[in-house]
């Protein structure tokens, strides 16, 4: 079973910049999830797609931060503009029933490394 | 906010069993314990999960005490492979968001060879 896919792997900006992430999570999942990690942290979640609605953007930063989903499959994570403190890992993860019913699991990929200088 | 505490950093020896420790003294009777890894430069995988009984799987053994306040996650023969940062993870049954899995800052396991 092919795991969690992101694109690209790394990617330098400058501040100001913009810079878009694309994921394709497991195939049949419904959920997926962006998570940002920041060096010598655990993963903090983003925002959370139930098939291609929203159900948890309470800790994405609006102003700059902005993700879509739009046939429930693919998505993209967008930041514009950069700022220094968004050097980060942003990793995609995906779940196939949400995080209710009896331990389901959230499976990552391998993320997507930013710096911005 | 934290609901697990774990040591920052451990070693164990490659081939010896690595005993991970995990307190959990809030957790509530819906809420399972999770546990994830970090290899450097790699997402966290999955490694297993578990409500009150022990379990095991084909990477590691999971030991939750009785009361549930206390967890102990054992690789049975470590190898220079396991060396990452491991999670416990604490979330509730009926979560519906991944905010729930609140991740920390894990321990850093070190296998010497």
């Amino acid at each position: 079973e092919a795991g969690v896919a992101q694109s690209p792997r790394y990617k330098i900006i400058e501040k100001r910049q913009s810079v878009a992430f694309w994921c394709n999570p497991i195939s049949g999942h419904a959920t997926l999830y962006w998570y940002q990690q920041i060096l010598g942290q655990g993963p903090k979640l983003l925002i959370q797609f139930q098939n291609n609605g929203v159900v948890d953007d309470s800790q994405l930063p609006k102003d700059r931060f902005s993700a879509e989903r739009l046939k429930g499959v693919d998505s993209t994570l967008k930041i514009q503009p950069a700022k220094l403190e968004d050097s980060a890992v942003y990793l995609c993860a995906s779940s196939d029933r949400g995080t209710g019913g009896t331990g389901n699991t959230i499976y990552f990929g391998e993320g997507s490394w930013l710096t911005v200088v | 906010d934290a609901k697990t505490t774990q040591p920052p950093s451990m070693d164990c020896a490659e081939g010896r069993a690595a005993n991970l420790p995990c307190n959990h003294s809030t957790i509530s009777g819906n809420e399972y314990v999770y546990w994830y890894r970090q290899i450097h430069s790699q997402g966290p995988q999955y490694i297993i999960h578990g409500l009150k009984n022990n379990e095991t799987n084909e990477m590691a053994s999971l030991i939750i005490t009785e009361d549930r306040k206390s967890s102990t996650l054992i690789l049975p023969h470590a190898t220079l492979r396991d060396t990452a940062v491991y999670y416990c993870i604490v979330r509730p049954r009926s979560a519906n968001t991944g905010n729930q899995f609140y991740f920390g800052t894990g321990t850093s396991l070190t296998v010497i060879p």
